[in-house]
């Protein structure tokens, strides 16, 4: 599984934009770039994903860069309910069933 | 979001006993289910991946006779913790695969306690 970098924590302002940057510099080229949070004491909450090309939804963007080893997760507008840790994830395959492998993620603290 | 449930969402129990904890897909089929556990201050880590009808796939390290894992239908998957002990109080966590398009959906987690 290509693993991934991300800075231990972060800190935003209310309202503003949060950029959390990840590394997976030996991403595989089938291989899909996944972002999850986590609120404390509760199960990880789906944001994102994508393969190569940028995306957004109504919770966030996805950057990814052309040579697909690193990637930016946007929160266009940062809230108090968004201090959570968040995980980027690069999504392994083994014996076709595609585990979700969590490394140390970004604690990010938006503060008001 | 397709929704997970996991049941009980905290427990406690005395060494020596079992427990069994549920994850539910409610709302779509899971062909795979992993299991996570999580200690305090720590990311998950997963234990096993579990798939429908057939026998669970343990990580290394991670004993299958103590934790007996069961995917008996598309939407159910139990993991039981037998013969507890203190250092198994944990976080865990499960989640579903959606079949098809590969990301998953996670249940809000169990709290273990065993004294």
């Amino acid at each position: 599984d290509a693993k991934t970098t991300q800075p231990p924590s972060m800190d935003c302002a209310e309202g503003r934009a949060a950029n959390l940057p990840c590394n997976h510099s030996t991403i595989s080229g089938n291989e899909y770039v996944y972002w999850y949070r986590q609120i404390h004491s509760q199960g990880p909450q789906y944001i994102i994903h994508g393969l190569k090309n940028n995306e957004t939804n109504e919770m966030a963007s996805l950057i990814i860069t052309e040579d697909r080893k690193s990637s930016t997760l946007i929160l266009p507008h940062a809230t108090l309910r968004d201090t959570a840790v968040y995980y980027c994830i690069v999504r392994g395959i083994i014996q076709g069933a595609q585990k979700l492998v969590f490394g140390q993620g970004t604690r990010l603290t938006i503060n008001p | 979001g397709a929704v997970v449930s996991q049941h009980p969402s905290r427990v406690i129990c005395k060494s020596g006993t079992s427990v069994k904890i549920e994850c539910r897909s409610l709302d779509f089929q899971a062909t795979t289910m992993f299991w996570y556990r999580q200690f305090p201050k720590q990311s998950l880590m997963l234990m096993a991946t579990s798939n429908e009808g057939s026998k669970a796939t343990y990580e290394q390290g991670v004993e299958k006779d103590k934790f007996l894992i069961n995917h008996a239908s598309l939407t159910l998957s139990t993991l039981t913790v037998t013969s507890a002990h203190p250092e198994d109080s944990s976080f865990y966590i499960c989640s579903a695969r959606l079949t098809g398009i590969g990301m998953a959906f996670f249940g809000q987690g169990t709290r273990l306690t065993v004294v």
